[in-house]
């Protein structure tokens, strides 16, 4: 069975920072390209970043760009997103979740971790 | 990337069909045959109900069928049962510099 469990949010000033971690299970995590997505209290799913098998090749949204760094560690069948320079609009529920057979869009998504970013 | 355009809310009486539908541009769906569709119950995670546009993964019912025309895919749940109640989302390809994009979501009630 594919699990997917979501560690490292909490509550954390505006300007700080946090290593957010996925532990997969279930499924061989070194063959497969890896997304974190986000939806704020209330509102919709928002892509944030992905990474590919090996950790070669990264992408984020516009919105994290030079903010967020993904990345993983097959050996530990674990995937990170190192949040920083967070602001109010930053606060989530974080998901990560693996890449599904179509090489686009995500299958399988852990439970989440919220990010609260408030003074 | 603009969010794709789903309705905020559509409704049905059980037994009764709906359909969803989600619109983007030829950027993204009408692009790429790479739409997938997501239920959410509250407190949930997202659940892949649809991938490529019409295809199930295992263990999601047959009264899920999904479909696209041009820009806009759409999600269609014939049989409407309670458990159905939920929000939905669309998601897109829109190529591999910014890999993926979501519908803003439609919350269904059924009645």
């Amino acid at each position: 069975e594919v699990q997917l469990v979501e560690s490292g949010g909490g509550l954390v000033q505006p300007g700080g920072s946090l290593r957010l971690s996925c532990a997969a299970s279930g499924f061989t995590f070194s063959n497969y390209w890896m997304h974190w997505v986000r939806q704020a209290p209330g509102k919709g799913l928002v892509w944030v970043s992905r990474i590919n098998s090996d950790g070669s090749g990264t992408t984020y949204a516009d919105s994290v760009k030079g903010r967020f760094t993904i990345s993983r560690d097959n050996a530990k069948n674990t995937l990170y997103l190192q949040v920083s320079s967070l602001r109010a609009e930053d606060t989530a529920i974080y998901y990560c979740a693996r890449m599904g057979v179509d090489g686009a869009t995500p299958d399988y998504w852990g439970q989440g971790t919220l990010v609260t970013v408030s003074s | 990337q603009s969010a794709l355009t789903q309705p905020a809310s559509v409704s049905g009486s059980p037994g009764q069909s709906i359909t969803i539908s989600c619109t983007g541009t030829s950027s993204d769906v009408g692009s790429y045959n790479l739409v997938s569709w997501y239920q959410q119950h509250p407190g949930k995670a997202p659940k892949l109900m649809i991938y490529e546009v019409s295809k199930r993964p295992s263990g999601v019912s047959n009264r899920f069928s999904g479909s696209k025309s041009g820009n806009t895919a759409s999600l269609t749940i014939s049989g409407l049962q309670a458990e159905d109640e939920a929000d939905y989302y669309c998601c897109s390809y829109v190529g591999s510099s910014t890999a993926v994009v979501f519908g803003g979501g439609t919350k269904l009630t059924v009645l």
